[in-house]
């Protein structure tokens, strides 16, 4: 699975859109972007994911470059309960061979403050 | 209710008892998987499971043993537990062919003293 490399911490005010980069250079043709968040003390929860096109649901925005070296979620409105840690994850799809679980990095601390 | 659960909650378990974590979800998913989380660490895989009677090592696996017998059923056990394995461990299950990202239960916080 290709590396990524995210900002240790990052502050938002409550009500503001957040923007969280993530950078994955060396991603390959096949390879997804996750998103997932851990909220303190609880299991890490799925957020979305993408391939190349920009993807949005209930919960968030994907928005990957055209050269997919990089890629930004973006929580539209946040509010405190968004405070927790963020983790990019590039790897296959389940399709293709890859469930064998995800690699977590040490992602990045969002704070929200009111 | 249909999800994942993972049980106990808490554990406290002394050097060298035998400890199995319970980890059980309702939608039939193939592939399950356990992790530990510790400071400085975070979370790290230790075995996974493709389908019943099917498992593979993981990242982290020495000291651990799990089995599937059942499809919903992915119970962690470590036979001789130590200071180290102090942690919280979560449980995840994931379809595997369709792009649903991986659901994980709301941990087990094991202490060995």
């Amino acid at each position: 699975d290709a590396k990524t490399t995210q900002p240790t911490s990052m502050d938002c005010a409550e009500g503001r859109a957040a923007n969280l980069p993530c950078n994955h250079s060396t991603i390959s043709g096949n390879e997804y972007v996750y998103w997932y968040r851990q909220i303190h003390s609880q299991g890490p929860q799925y957020i979305i994911h993408g391939l190349k096109n920009n993807e949005t649901n209930e919960m968030a925005s994907l928005i990957i470059t055209e050269d997919r070296k990089s890629s930004t979620l973006i929580l539209p409105h946040a509010t405190l309960r968004d405070t927790a840690v963020y983790y990019c994850i590039v790897r296959v799809a389940d399709s293709g061979g890859g469930a064998d679980g995800l690699t977590f990095g040490k992602g990045t601390h969002l704070i929200i403050q009111p | 209710d249909a999800g994942i659960t993972q049980s106990p909650r808490y554990k406290i378990t002394e050097t060298g008892r035998q400890v199995t974590l319970m980890c059980h979800q309702t939608w039939s998913h193939s592939y399950m998987f356990w992790y530990r989380q510790d400071l400085g660490h975070g979370l790290r895989l230790i075995y996974y499971s493709a389908a019943a009677d099917i498992t593979d090592k993981g990242e982290v696996p020495d000291g651990y043993v799990v089995s599937r017998s059942k499809t919903e059923n992915f119970p962690l056990t470590l036979e001789s537990a130590t200071r180290s394995q102090t942690s919280v461990y979560f449980c995840a299950s994931s379809e595997g062919r369709v792009h649903r990202g991986y659901t994980f239960g709301s941990g087990t916080r094991l202490t060995v003293v």
